[in-house]
Order: C-alpha cells, then sequence, then structure tokens
C-alpha cells in the first residue's frame, strides 16, 4: 500500500487557522477511524497530538482538531502560534500487518 | 511515566549489521506493542513493523522483511532491532514508540538511534 497523502508545506500567520489534508483510500483511512496526526520539532522524536481521529492526548492544546470526511482526514490549527511551526505527519492503521504514514507538511508561522 | 530510551548512534560498513535497543520503563513492557520507525535524512516516517513483547510475534513492513529482525527481552523490558546486509541507503534514524492504551496510535517515543553507513 501507498503512503499517505500530504501537502508538502502550508503557511500561516500567528492567529490564524490552518488545516493539513491527508489523503488515503478506502482500505485506510476511509475504513477505520485510526487515524493519528504527530508534530515533530527539528532534531525531536515525533509526539503525537491527535490520536482516533478526534481525539487529543492529555496535555496537548485544545488548538489542535482533527476530523475525517470519506478517504481524506485533516488536522486543524486554530490561533496559529511561533511554537507550531514544525514537520506534521498523519498516520493511519490499514490492516492486522499494515500502518501507514503520510509524507509530512512542513508548517511555517509567518 | 512512560519512557523509552535508545541505544546511541551507530556508524557501519556496508554488509555489516546493527543491532539498535530500546529500554522500556514507566509501565508493564509486556502490555503494549513495540513499533520500529525509519526515517531517512530529510524525508518521512516509514513503518518498519512491530513485535507483541508478550509472544514474541513479530510482524514486518513488506519493504523491511527480508533483512530486519525485531525481538524483545521482557527480563530487562526492552526491545531491539537489528538491521542485516546495510546498505548506504540505510542510513537513518530509527526510532521505537509503544501503541499505549488510549488508541491505536503511537503515545510514547523513543529518542531515536541515528546508523550512518559509510565505508
Amino acid at each position: 500500500q501507498s503512503a499517505l497523502t500530504q501537502p508538502a508545506s502550508v503557511s500561516g500567520s500567528p492567529g490564524q487557522s490552518i488545516t493539513i489534508s491527508c489523503a488515503g483510500t478506502s482500505s485506510d483511512i476511509g475504513r477505520y477511524n485510526y487515524v493519528s496526526w504527530y508534530q515533530q520539532h527539528s532534531g525531536r522524536a515525533p509526539k503525537v497530538i491527535i490520536y482516533d481521529v478526534y481525539d487529543r492526548p492529555s496535555g496537548v492544546s485544545d488548538r489542535f482538531s482533527g476530523s475525517k470526511s470519506g478517504n481524506t482526514a485533516s488536522l486543524t490549527i486554530s490561533g496559529l502560534q511561533t511554537e507550531d511551526e514544525a514537520d506534521y505527519y498523519c498516520g493511519s492503521y490499514a490492516s492486522s500487518s499494515t500502518w501507514l504514514f503520510g509524507g509530512g507538511t512542513k508548517v511555517t508561522v509567518l | 511515566q512512560v519512557q523509552l530510551v535508545q541505544s546511541g548512534a551507530e556508524v557501519k560498513r556496508p554488509g555489516a549489521s546493527v543491532k539498535v535497543s530500546c529500554k522500556a520503563s514507566g509501565y508493564r513492557f509486556s502490555d503494549y506493542y513495540i513499533h520500529w520507525v525509519r526515517q531517512a535524512p530529510g524525508q518521512g516516517l516509514e513503518c518498519m513493523g512491530w513485535i507483541n513483547p508478550k509472544s514474541g510475534r513479530t510482524t514486518y513492513a513488506q519493504n523491511f522483511q527480508d533483512w530486519v529482525t525485531m525481538s524483545g527481552d521482557t527480563s530487562i523490558s526492552t526491545a531491539y532491532l537489528e538491521l542485516n546486509r546495510l546498505k548506504f541507503d540505510d542510513a537513518a534514524i530509527y526510532y521505537c514508540a509503544r501503541v499505549g492504551p488510549a488508541g491505536i496510535t503511537l503515545d510514547s517515543w523513543g529518542q531515536g538511534t541515528r546508523v550512518t553507513v559509510s565505508s
């Protein structure tokens, strides 16, 4: 199975909202509500910020929200802050032998 | 708190093998799957596979099943990733990560182990 498809980059000004899309297929995102989003700051390990499409781990800002429509999942960052500048990866369970990641989206705060 | 601590950076020649460790603490190691994820320089994340520490059962992604071995030792709460017949293209950061209790997600990650392949 192919990787999930994300835009290479998204930018926004402080205070704005941005949305990152993650396109899959009916075999992964479309089939399961097991989409996660990971934030990775430069030189650091990834950190989960959204799991099971909508849920936020304890301690993650409520400015991050997730959604799904058909075969595409989305991550919205509201009230963009400079600390949100990072790479963001979507991930999805696809079968008992397959987990997929997106190619990553670089978020730039202008 | 949950912690995954990986072994240090490695430099290997092409054709060699390397074994990366991932020591878990803060939870019962045998209760949760450990995944391994590769990140090549400047690239995205790639799932290599996972191990069920309790049973030792492994599942490998198609791109890795012929040259990677995952194992675990519950007595010391440590998972291992062995990379065989290294090529220049295998230079990357290798992460271990746990599938936790909250959902189907990787909720805790190791700090990563950089493997360099150089002649």
